[in-house]
């Protein structure tokens, strides 16, 4: 069955370090995109990317990157420059011109200690 | 003006009860609309696209009302297991992309 695969489920980062979140999918999908989201609180897109080799900012990119080598992979970095990194974070894709929606993946949800 | 608006609620309705969310968004030109459903530290999923013409799906209603510019969401007979999070969805201006509503939460009481 195509999906799409985020992992880990859960991360627990130490404060300065940067670590990198997977998402891969099966669905033949283009475009990849990355969102935030606070506990109580809506989606907030950081990163997307129409085709692979090419991505934009979201609303809150700084602190963040990512990469699209690959049309299945859209990785995510939190570095050590986004200061307040625990949240849920989930990736999502679509066909070109998202006609028929976005499919989630089941998130990673990121923990400083 | 926020792009896609949404009342946060909660919503506490008893089961067996009919409840109906509304969505205004602000682009006119938008084309494509969209209600997902999240639950409690899960991911959105698709409930149901949001035709012109209006669509049900079981229990479910959605409508669009282009001239005034807002989406509805019409729940009949609720049940416990309806309790979640209900997003509104635009394609929003950048044309591929989709604008998400902050969210409306719905609580179904026994």
């Amino acid at each position: 069955d195509g999906g799409i695969t985020q992992s880990p489920k859960y991360l627990f980062r130490k404060e300065g370090q940067n670590v990198t979140l997977s998402c891969e999918q099966n669905l033949n999908h283009d475009a990849m995109y990355w969102y935030r989201q606070d506990p109580g609180q809506g989606l907030r897109l950081i990163y997307y990317s129409q085709i692979v080799n090419d991505f934009q900012k979201g609303d809150i990119a700084e602190g963040y990157s990512v990469s699209r080598e690959k049309k299945e992979s859209f990785p995510l970095t939190v570095t050590s420059a986004q200061k307040n990194p625990t949240a849920f974070y989930l990736c999502a894709s679509s066909r070109q011109g998202a006609y028929y929606g976005y499919t989630f993946g089941s998130g990673t949800r990121l923990t400083v200690v | 003006r926020k792009e896609v608006e949404q009342d946060p609620g909660p919503f506490n309705v008893p089961e067996g009860a009919t409840v109906a969310f509304n969505c205004t968004y602000s682009n006119s030109a938008s084309q494509s609309f969209f209600w997902y459903r999240q639950d409690c530290r899960k991911e959105p999923k698709l409930l149901m696209s949001v035709y012109s013409s209006g669509n049900e799906d079981g229990r479910f209603t959605a409508q669009l009302n282009r001239a005034s510019q807002y989406i509805s969401l019409l729940i009949r007979d609720s049940k416990l297991s309806d309790s979640a999070t209900y997003l509104c969805v635009v394609n929003g201006n950048a044309g591929n992309m989709l604008t998400f509503g902050g969210g409306t939460r719905l609580m179904v009481k026994p």
